[in-house]
């Protein structure tokens, strides 16, 4: 069973810019979550993707957007970086929504703005 | 406003100590988990505790859920190095599905 992996690892952008970050689900896995990981805190829901449809939302600005695709992996996007947006990205599976708490991580991609 | 608070927030002891990390909350949450992140990876689940008074035991870790579902408890008998690590309390959002978490607690332990 392939566990949930993330890419790339690190990336380092500039204030403005663009920037996609890629997520494989594990394997049978239905449902993607993704976090925000700032440094010294714990990880912020951004959202959660079930069957190619956003299926919840956190406190977090239009700027940042997701897919998923019909293999159930996800991409999430962040428009206009700004500084405050230097984090590590966590994706997590589930097996569908009723198993939606137990969720499984990637190793998360560290984004460092400039 | 769901918040999960954490303590301490630091820990820093000596193999063979015990120690307990408390995870608290005004809300109350049908479910809580604990996991463990080592720099540079994500969150491992360690346990989910659902039922109110639960007591759960993953070799020297013992979880507990509090009677109300508003605190939990996870407990280190005799720590080792291998323990180091983020401990991260989470709870379930008002949403359902996604997961609240706690600031962690930074556990070392040395030799």
């Amino acid at each position: 069973e392939t566990g949930v992996t993330q890419s790339p690892t690190h990336l380092i952008k500039t204030r403005g810019q663009q920037v996609t970050l890629r997520c494989s689900s594990q394997s049978g896995h239905n449902t993607v979550s993704w976090y925000q990981q700032a440094l010294g805190q714990g990880p912020q829901f951004i959202f959660q993707y079930y069957r190619e449809e956003e299926n919840g939302r956190g406190n977090f600005p239009p700027r940042f957007s997701g897919l998923q695709f019909p293999n159930y992996s996800s991409e999430l996007n962040v428009n206009a970086l700004e500084l405050d947006d230097s984090a590590l990205y966590l994706c997590a599976s589930s097996r569908n929504l009723d198993a939606g708490l137990e969720q499984y991580f990637g190793p998360g991609t560290r984004l460092t703005v400039t | 406003t769901q918040l999960l608070e954490q303590s301490p927030q630091f820990l820093s002891i000596q193999e063979g100590e015990n120690l307990t990390v408390y995870c608290n909350s005004s809300s109350v949450f049908s479910s809580l988990q604990w996991y463990r992140q080592e720099p540079g990876e994500g969150p491992v689940l360690l346990v989910t505790v659902v039922t109110g008074g639960e007591v759960k035991k993953l070799k020297r870790l013992t979880f507990q859920f509090g009677d109300a579902r508003k605190d939990s408890s996870l407990h280190i008998t005799a720590a080792q190095p291998g323990d180091t690590g983020l401990y991260l309390c989470a709870g379930a959002g008002q949403a359902g599905t996604a997961l609240i978490f706690g600031k962690g607690t930074t556990l070392s332990v040395s030799s």
